[in-house]
């Protein structure tokens, strides 16, 4: 069964520090690959979605993910955080075939926590 | 309405009774989902439909849940008989043609089985 993986569930930064957060997918076929964003007291937001061409994918709020299929990874980065990126962040996957389901399958989400 | 809408936003109710909780997609998509997130699990996908039909509802924890979704548009997702396991938020989203994938959430339904 398909399944993501964020190996890091709680993140502390100060403002101003780089932020790289993992997410690692187990389907071997061609998937589309998302970040979704909770800000506190908020509903689920996309952060930025991959489905073809170029791996390193641009999103709101300087937010970039770059693809690599070699290593089933969709990483976030952000050069320079700030206090109101604080958050949860969730990774998703999904196969771009649909088939019978559109469903995402989403992993534990990373809070992330910027100090001032 | 602009987005999804979910009611109620809170719900507390004692085990063994039985609780429904209503999606509201945005006008025109499609597709809809329901989700259940947990402290510390993250989204756990529950069903899938596509119009009034659901092709995965392979998310389904028991057969104490079950959801319907009527004229394409409102979903139900109706958890008889509830547990205490069963308190987390309820989350739907739907999708149209920005995308495939891309899920528009509301807000979320907060289940609490005392």
């Amino acid at each position: 069964a398909q399944s993501v993986s964020q190996h890091n569930h709680h993140v502390i930064l100060s403002e101003a520090a780089s932020l790289e957060l993992g997410c690692n997918y187990s389907y071997g076929g061609t998937v589309n690959l998302f970040w979704y964003v909770q800000y506190p007291g908020q509903h689920l937001q996309l952060l930025l979605k991959y489905f073809s061409g170029d791996p390193l994918v641009k999103g709101i709020k300087g937010f970039e993910a770059e693809f690599i299929k070699s290593k089933f990874s969709f990483n976030l980065r952000k050069p320079s955080v700030q206090w109101s990126d604080t958050a949860e962040y969730f990774c998703a996957v999904k196969r771009s075939y649909g088939g019978a389901t559109n469903k995402l399958i989403f992993g534990t989400g990373t809070l992330l926590a910027v100090q001032p | 309405g602009a987005g999804v809408s979910q009611s109620p936003s809170n719900k507390v109710t004692e085990k063994g009774k039985d609780v429904e909780l209503r999606c509201d997609p945005i006008s025109g998509h499609t597709a809809l989902y329901w989700y259940r997130q947990s402290l510390g699990q993250g989204l756990e996908f529950l069903i899938y439909f596509q119009g009034n039909s659901a092709p995965d509802k392979s998310g389904l924890p028991s057969d104490r849940f079950s959801a319907e979704r009527t004229g394409g548009s409102v979903s139900t997702l109706t958890i008889q008989r509830t547990q205490q396991e069963d308190s987390a938020v309820y989350l739907c989203a739907s999708s149209g043609n920005r995308g495939p994938g891309e899920l528009f959430f509301g807000e979320g339904s907060r289940l609490t089985v005392l």
